[in-house]
């Protein structure tokens, strides 16, 4: 039962301009959501969240939008760099933080 | 180290051979997870423990897999009778309380191979 969804398992983007990861949820008790940003041979790090309570969620050059009535979220990244280049994870919790994630989307941020 | 801190970091076994993963997670931390990535898949959850409440065994994908943690501290994994589809690496994550606004944070992983 995949409660979370990222549909697109890779983007690409040139340097500079806007990467737009989006996820998808299916159960409405989530009440947090949060991005975590993984390199190969790392574990996933935490990069931005935002509470069921607001529908945007900014830091630095990463962006988080929550739509509650549409079950959707994405994640803005501009500009883009290389160093952004990475899977992301979209993950979602309800009140006892029993976190769940997407599959993933492979970033890739061309020079 | 204050990190989550996970070993073996890298297990090769034969199949049908048991293996046990450990997983120290950050002290204090209340919640632990067990997930797995397999070659080109996202994270699947497996387990899920908070604190002395009966953990959510809801991801572990058949019997051969188990779990256990003592208290809040130390947890294992363990795979019997390993195939090779088993082979992934094993993710253990950490974080305070049940508040949904806490962060979990990652280890670096065990990467099982099972030939």
């Amino acid at each position: 039962d995949q409660q979370v969804k990222q549909n697109s398992p890779s983007l690409s983007v040139q340097e500079g301009r806007i990467s737009i990861l989006n996820c998808d949820y299916t159960n409405s008790m989530f009440d947090y959501f949060l991005w975590y940003k993984k390199y190969p041979a790392e574990g996933p790090t935490f990069l931005i969240s935002i509470s069921s309570i607001k529908d945007k969620n900014e830091d630095g050059r990463f962006t988080v939008f929550l739509n509650k009535s549409a079950k959707h979220l994405s994640l803005h990244i501009v500009p883009s760099q290389p160093g952004d280049s990475a899977v992301y994870f979209c993950a979602a919790a309800p009140w006892n933080n029993d976190m769940r994630f997407g599959a993933g989307t492979r970033l890739t941020v061309k020079p | 180290g204050a990190g989550v801190s996970q070993s073996p970091s890298n297990k090769v076994t034969e199949k049908g051979k048991d293996v046990e993963l450990r997983c120290d997670p950050i002290s204090g931390h209340t919640a632990l997870y067990w997930y797995r990535q397999r070659l080109g898949q996202g994270l699947e959850f497996l387990i899920y423990f908070q604190g002395n409440s009966a953990p959510d065994k809801s991801g572990l994908p058949s019997d051969r897999f188990s779990a256990e943690r003592t208290g809040e501290s130390v947890s294992t994994l363990t795979i019997q009778r390993t195939q090779q589809e088993d082979s992934a690496v094993y993710l253990c994550a950490s974080s305070f309380g049940r508040s949904a606004g806490n962060t979990i944070y990652f280890g670096e992983g065990s990467w099982l191979t099972v030939v």
